[in-house]
């Protein structure tokens, strides 16, 4: 898992609070990526970043916001967590463009109650 | 709905066979992706091949790209129990500078020992 490491790995929370999700890295890689993933679904790309305080809309969106401080850091916040935002996500990272190979990290498991 | 779409959505062969998979994706590509799952873990990249590439070997691993019939197929030959796991396509769409990765969702992989 190319120096990316997600935390926390695994959460249980409740209907309503806020969540908050790091991926850091160790690879100075440019672009980093949300993604999450559900039975029948695939992956789908939450919100991305294409350096420091640049960051942009994904397909899914809606409910969560991004933030990107550091280039190793990556937060994705979960502002008022609700029962479909239940989900595997995960981190990725690529170094120079989002159609190049992407690298991911070991993935959190998120249960909203 | 997907750009890319997996079929099978589950395979099982015994230990030394081969085991094929297909893509069909749906709009023209800049590349196609394949990646690799294991249970409980992030995804590791397999294979990149470009939209100008028929074929692509990595190992054990060998990748066709038709465009006129928009598919793909991830040839695995002399399978073996490590390779249990999960393998998606992941297609890149041209956007005007704003291509993103789509996967498919998957097919799951048994290997018999």
């Amino acid at each position: 898992d190319a120096g990316i490491t997600q935390s926390p790995r695994h959460k249980v929370t409740e209907t309503g609070t806020p969540v908050t999700l790091r991926c850091h890295q160790t690879e100075n890689h440019r672009y980093m990526y949300w993604y999450r993933q559900d039975p029948g679904h695939g992956l789908r790309l939450i919100h991305y970043s294409y350096g420091v305080k640049d960051t942009d809309k994904g397909e899914v969106s809606d409910g969560y916001s991004v933030s990107r401080s550091k280039t190793e850091d990556f937060l994705l916040t979960l502002e008022s967590a609700t029962s479909s935002q239940t989900s595997v996500y995960f981190c990725a990272i690529s170094e120079k463009d989002p159609q190049e190979t992407q690298y991911f990290g070991p993935g959190t498991r998120l249960l909203v109650l | 709905s997907q750009q890319g779409e997996e079929d099978p959505q589950a395979l099982s062969i015994q230990e030394g066979e081969n085991a094929t998979m297909n893509c069909s994706y749906k709009t023209s590509i800049n590349n196609l992706q394949w990646y690799r799952q294991n249970s409980g873990r992030g995804l590791v990249h397999l294979i990149l091949i470009r939209s100008n590439e028929r074929e692509k070997h990595s190992g054990r691993l060998r990748v066709t790209l038709d465009t006129s019939k928009k598919s793909s197929s991830l040839l695995i030959t002399a399978s073996r129990a490590a390779d249990t796991a999960s393998y998606f396509c992941a297609t890149v769409v041209s956007n005007f500078g704003n291509e993103k990765l789509t996967f498919g969702t998957g097919t799951r992989l048994t290997i018999i020992p």
